[in-house]
This record gives C-alpha cells, structure tokens and sequence, in this order.
C-alpha cells in the first residue's frame, strides 16, 4: 500500500528536549516537505528536500533541523531552540515533474505537545 | 513576494445552499493554483486543480488573472462538505498555502 507515514501520532516533549518525528515514504517521490499547521495560521513551510542529501530551509526553520539521508525518508528534529514546538506536523512529498499535476501528497500529521 | 489570502476563518452556510470560498494569490509569474481539503480525522487531500479546470464533487474554481482569485464555488453545499479547505499557490516547486477556511454546513 503506497503512501506516506509519520510516526508517532502523539508525542509529548518536557521542555529543553529534542524531539524527533518520523516522515517516511514508498511513493518514490524525489521531494520531501515538513509544514507546521497552527490555528489561523495555515501550514507553513519549516524545511523541504528535493534530493537526497540536499535540503533547504523554510520560511520558519529556525529551532528545527532535518536529514535527507535516504529518498524514502526525512525525520525532523525539533531542537530546544524551538520557542513554541506545540502543534501540528506535517509531511508532504511530491515528484518534481508532476508537482503541477499531483500536487503533494501528505501524512497523516504528528500532534507534538511541549510539557 | 508569493502569498495566498483566503479572507475567511469561518464560513457557515445551510444544506443547499450556495458556497464561495475565496482565495486571492500575489504571484509575480503565471500561477499554478490549487485547493486542498481536510475532512474530520482525516489527512489533507488535494481536492482540485487549476490546470485541469474540472470538477469534483461538485466543487469548481476558476482562475481570475485580473483579479488574482481562485475562489471556490459549489452550488448546492451537503452536510457532508464540512472541512476545512486551503488554497494554495505553486512557487519554486513548493506549495504555499493560505490560512485556510472552515467550512460548517448545517441541515
């Protein structure tokens, strides 16, 4: 069954810990994003990938940090320098050529709570 | 800069009745638009876009160059259309998404 995993669902943090989520994917997509979804805020990017070993920052990397050391995977950490790391998180993954037909296809999000 | 506005937080709407959500985009090049959806417990879906110019599930949005939209339309809104729905804009390869808009559609 193809498709894009993120683990865990839930994930509960005390303060001044790094945490790690999940992104993995078997679609064979080359490109890899991390979004953050906030109430009233939308999704914004943190960081995204479009070769392995390559990543560029987003509009709000600072406080995360990622590695793309395989194409079927992207975990994100989110460091203690992260000053509000309570929300949703989401990873998408797409194919370079057929981005402007498919569009990106998403997880199904990790619920990070800082304690 | 490239960025999407969708203007309302909260649409509320009875069964039957018509909907228009509404998106405009600031895009210096020729824009490639689309709409996600999320349904209740369920993961963000692309739901339409624009290069296509189809319909699906009844939804249809149309690109307005002069006015910078892609609003959202359907004509006779269900229960079951209740979601949140986003806009989003494709910029160097990556999407860039409104704030999105609930939309509740009571019996």
């Amino acid at each position: 069954d193809g498709g894009i995993t993120q683990s865990p669902k839930y994930l509960f943090r005390k303060e001044g810990q790094n945490v790690t989520l999940s992104c993995e994917q078997n679609l064979n997509h080359d490109a890899m994003y991390w979004y953050r979804q906030d109430p009233g805020q939308g999704l914004r990017l943190i960081y995204y990938s479009q070769i392995v070993n390559d990543f560029q920052k987003g509009d709000i990397a600072e406080g995360y940090s990622v590695s793309r050391e395989k194409k079927e995977s992207f975990p994100l950490t989110v460091t203690s320098a992260q000053k509000n790391p309570t929300a949703f998180y989401l990873c998408a993954s797409s194919t370079l050529t057929g981005i402007k037909t498919y569009g990106y296809t998403f997880g199904s999000g990790t619920r990070l709570t800082v304690v | 800069a490239q960025r999407v506005t969708q203007p309302e937080k909260l649409l509320s709407v009875f069964k039957g009745a018509p909907v228009e959500l509404k998106c405009n985009y600031s895009y210096s090049g020729s824009p490639e638009l689309f709409w996600y959806v999320q349904y209740s417990r369920q993961r963000l879906q692309l739901l339409l876009r624009h290069i296509s110019r189809e319909s699906i599930k009844g939804f249809t949005a149309d690109l307005n160059k002069g006015e910078t939209s892609f609003h959202l339309k359907k004509p006779f809104a269900q229960e079951e259309d209740s979601a949140m729905y986003y806009c989003a804009l494709l910029s160097f390869q990556k999407l860039v998404f409104g704030t999105g808009t609930r939309l509740l559609v009571s019996p």
